[in-house]
């Protein structure tokens, strides 16, 4: 199956600066590369996703990028903000097979962005 | 409103006493899946199911058991909880395909004493 791998575990940023979280999978029918934030006490959410067919996707101060040829992916937040401190899972779906549809996930970033 | 329910939310119970979380989808999505999240290690797929009566083991399926009578239904089963089974338990779903959104359960917190 799939794996996939998260860095950093933890990450601290001062509010305004730029935070990237890197993830890299293994499988290369993987087509499909969402990104979801944890607030504590809450479930996980879609903030951003990206399909194998595009390099970089681009949502107000959140952008992912995406390395077919090296298999990883990123996740970057500009001018982070008190509000973003949450824990963020990258995961990778693969497009055939058996286990389509299946997501699977990395082990997590908490970032916790200083006032 | 367009959701994934589950209850309880919260449940303490002892060793070995059976017991059973519901999971409920509204969107009539054909992929539905357990979670568990346990600190340093993300979320780990228990089960899922990809349409009626269609199920398959994830990452961690000792001690579980699963089933899709209905599409919009998708119990987690503990037969005879012990205390490593104490996590937080996610429900999603979503539409069949590799690139659709799962949704999130609320989350299911049990412990097991």
């Amino acid at each position: 199956g799939e794996n996939v791998e998260q860095h950093p575990s933890t990450l601290s940023v001062q509010e305004g600066d730029s935070a990237v979280i890197k993830c890299t999978y293994s499988d290369s029918a993987s087509n499909y590369f969402p990104w979801y934030k944890q607030e504590l006490g809450k479930r996980p959410q879609l903030i951003i996703d990206i399909r194998s067919n595009v390099g970089e996707k681009k949502d107000q101060r959140i952008a992912v990028t995406l390395n077919k040829t090296a298999k990883h992916f990123s996740l970057h937040i500009t001018e982070t903000q008190p509000e973003d401190s949450a824990v963020y899972f990258c995961a990778a779906s693969i497009g055939r097979g058996s286990t389509l549809g299946r997501l699977y996930f990395g082990r997590g970033t908490q970032l916790t962005v200083w006032p | 409103e367009a959701q994934v329910t589950q209850n309880p939310r919260y449940l303490i119970t002892v060793t070995g006493k059976k017991l059973t979380v519901t999971c409920s989808q509204n969107m009539n999505h054909e992929y539905m899946s357990w979670y568990r999240q346990d600190p340093g290690l993300g979320l780990r797929q228990i089960y899922y199911s990809m349409n009626v009566e269609v199920t398959d083991k994830g990452d961690v399926p000792e001690g579980y058991k699963v089933s899709r009578k209905e599409k919009r239904n998708f119990p987690l089963i503990l037969e005879s909880p012990s205390p490593n089974q104490t996590s937080l338990y996610f429900c999603a779903s979503s539409f069949a395909g590799s690139r659709n959104e799962q949704y999130f359960g609320p989350g299911t917190r049990l412990t097991v004493t």
